[in-house]
Order: C-alpha cells, then structure tokens, then sequence
C-alpha cells in the first residue's frame, strides 16, 4: 500500500519565479491537503482538494494556487516567489468515507534565494 | 481566530522518564485532536488521535487526554525510549461538512538521554 508521495525532494529557486510541487495521495484516499512548514514552526493549512476543486483554503495569498486530477494527485503552485517562501511543502491526504485521518507525505524543502 | 498553543517548547529526560506536552485551542467546533511526530528531514507521522467524544485514549507507551470544557489536551508518552527523540506536534481540527483542516501547534522539542 503506497503511502502519500512527493516531488521533487528539494528545488531552490530564485526570487520572482515559479514553482509547481506535486502530490500523490495514500491508495484509497480522495483528498489532499497542502501545508507550509517554516523551519521550527507547525504546518500552516494552505488548502484542500476535493473532487478537482479546492473547497477550503488558508490565509495564503492568490500567488498560491492548486489543482486536483481525476487520479486524486494534486500540484501546488506559487508564483512570484518570495524569499519568505522558503519553507517545507508537505502534502497530507485523507478519505472522506472513513475517518478524519490525515497522512502527510516526505515534503518539498523550497529554497528561495 | 484559529489557534493552538503547545508548551514546552523544549523537553529534555532521561531514558525511562515520562513526558508530558500539553495544548490548548482556541475554536469550540474542533472536534479531532491528533499528534504528530515529525524526525529530522522527513513529515509529520500520525502517532495517536482522540475525538471530541472520548476523555482518554492509549495506544502501548502513548496516551492522550481531552478536556473539552477547558480546551486542553496532552499527549503523555511513559517509559521514554532515545528512538522517541523528535519533534511533536499537536493539532486540531474544526471538522465542519467535511472539510478538516488541521491547526497546528509550534511543536515540541522533545531530547531523550540514555
């Protein structure tokens, strides 16, 4: 049973770019929730995908944004990078059938220079 | 708001101590509180969850406890091992038609010596 998947591992870019960050969810799971992790603080709620749409998000700016396809995977978008975006980027999945258990995957580890 | 206090924010025992790590939240409509553990380099790992509807969970070592009217809640792990050296997180979760966010504490720093 394969657990929630990342990628890429690490990714530094540099200030004004764009990223995208990708997400498989845990087999059997229909949706993905996306954190940002400063370094020595708790996840921070950016949004959450279900049914290809997001149906709650976090205090994040528009230059976030998301998408879900039909496989239940899911990318994560920011533009305009900042240098404050430098975080970890984890990625958490659940099922709605079940319980409110929610499995996060490694992380992305974004470097902003 | 939203929010979740954790303390301490560093802990330091002995191999074979307990160990306490309290929260507190702020939004009455949570109604699920999980724990993570999170070790250098890799994501939080789900170790223990308690729901509105219950007092007291224990799973071996690890036992968490909810108070509702005071919105706290602890994770209490016994017999500390050096393996149990991490990261901890607490969190809650304003469960509301199906979409669960999760609030998250600052996390806990917790050293086991030998």
């Amino acid at each position: 049973d394969a657990g929630v998947t990342q990628s890429p591992t690490h990714l530094i870019k540099t200030r004004g770019q764009q990223v995208t960050l990708r997400c498989s969810p845990k087999s059997g799971h229909d949706t993905v929730s996306w954190y940002q992790q400063a370094l020595g603080q708790g996840p921070q709620f950016i949004f959450q995908y279900y049914e290809e749409e997001e149906r709650q998000r976090g205090n994040f700016p528009d230059r976030f944004s998301g998408h879900q396809f039909p496989n239940y995977s899911s990318e994560l978008n920011v533009n305009a990078l900042l240098l404050g975006d430098s975080a970890l980027y984890l990625c958490a999945s659940i099922t709605r059938r079940g319980n409110h258990e929610q499995y996060f995957g490694p992380g992305t580890r974004l470097t902003v220079t | 708001g939203e929010n979740v206090e954790q303390h301490p924010s560093t802990l330091s025992v002995q191999e074979g101590d307990s160990a306490v790590i309290k929260c507190t939240y702020s939004d009455s409509a949570s109604n699920y509180f999980p724990w993570y553990k999170q070790e250098l380099g890799k994501g939080p790992q789900l170790i223990i969850d308690i729901r509105s509807n219950v007092g007291e969970k224990k799973d071996q070592r690890i036992a968490v406890t909810l108070n509702k009217t005071a919105k706290h809640f602890s994770l209490h792990i016994t017999e500390t091992q050096p393996e149990d050296s991490a990261v901890y997180f607490c969190a809650a979760s304003p469960f509301s038609g199906g979409y669960n966010k999760l609030i998250f504490g600052a996390g806990t720093r917790l050293a086991v010596h030998p």
